[in-house]
């Protein structure tokens, strides 16, 4: 699987946007990237995922670039709530063996949104 | 409300006393894992279940031992816990489908597990 790269913090205002870059300049044509969130010691949250076209859910928006070497999560209007650690994650989305499913979380992204 | 949850949510043993976290998932998801969370190590994979009575180890899998009687349930069972078992413990469930949708997992609030 394609390594990750995201930075260890980052600090957004309430009522911002956050975005949040991942780079994984290794990704293959058939990697999805994944992002999830972990609140302080909660079990972590399952965000979004994309392949290379833009995604949006009613949690964020998911911009992978054309080259899909990196992409931006993007929160559109952070609350304090969104403080969390942010991981980006690649994973090969068909593959079957006994790593299938398994999520490996990086250092990810602290994120703290202040008032 | 879709959900895992897991008990005890906090747990203070001794050395060698057999201890069972239980974990529950109310979606029918086939696939359910437990990972251990220690600062620096990010989280790692303990065992994995894909279905009723079909269960294999992860990457941390020494220590440890899981069932799955049942599609509900995941308890992971530490026969004689030691202090490097100190740790905040998760389960997860998913689907058990293939394709991209098998990273979308729903996790436990999680259990923290001192050993002393």
């Amino acid at each position: 699987d394609a390594k990750t790269t995201q930075p260890p913090s980052m600090d957004c205002a309430e009522g911002r946007a956050a975005n949040l870059p991942c780079n994984h300049s290794t990704i293959s044509g058939n990697e999805y990237v994944y992002w999830y969130r972990q609140i302080h010691s909660q079990g972590p949250q399952y965000i979004i995922h994309g392949l290379k076209n833009n995604e949006t859910n009613e949690m964020a928006s998911l911009i992978i670039t054309e080259d899909r070497k990196s992409s931006t999560l993007i929160l559109p209007h952070a609350t304090l709530r969104d403080t969390a650690v942010y991981y980006c994650i690649v994973r090969v989305g068909n593959a079957g063996g006994t790593s299938y499913g398994k999520l490996t979380f990086g250092q990810g992204t602290i994120l703290t949104v202040h008032p | 409300e879709a959900q895992v949850t897991q008990n005890p949510r906090y747990l203070i043993t001794v050395t060698g006393k057999k201890l069972t976290v239980t974990c529950s998932q109310n979606m029918n998801h086939e696939y359910m894992s437990w990972y251990r969370q220690d600062p620096g190590l990010g989280l790692r994979q303990i065992y994995y279940s894909m279905n009723v009575e079909v269960t294999d180890k992860g990457d941390v899998p020494e220590g440890y031992k899981v069932s799955r009687k049942e599609k509900r349930n995941f308890p992971l069972i530490l026969e004689s816990p030691s202090p490097n078992q100190t740790s905040l413990y998760f389960c997860a469930s998913r689907p058990g489908r293939l394709g991209p949708t098998a990273y979308e997992q729903y996790f436990g609030p999680g259990t923290r597990l001192t050993v002393t």
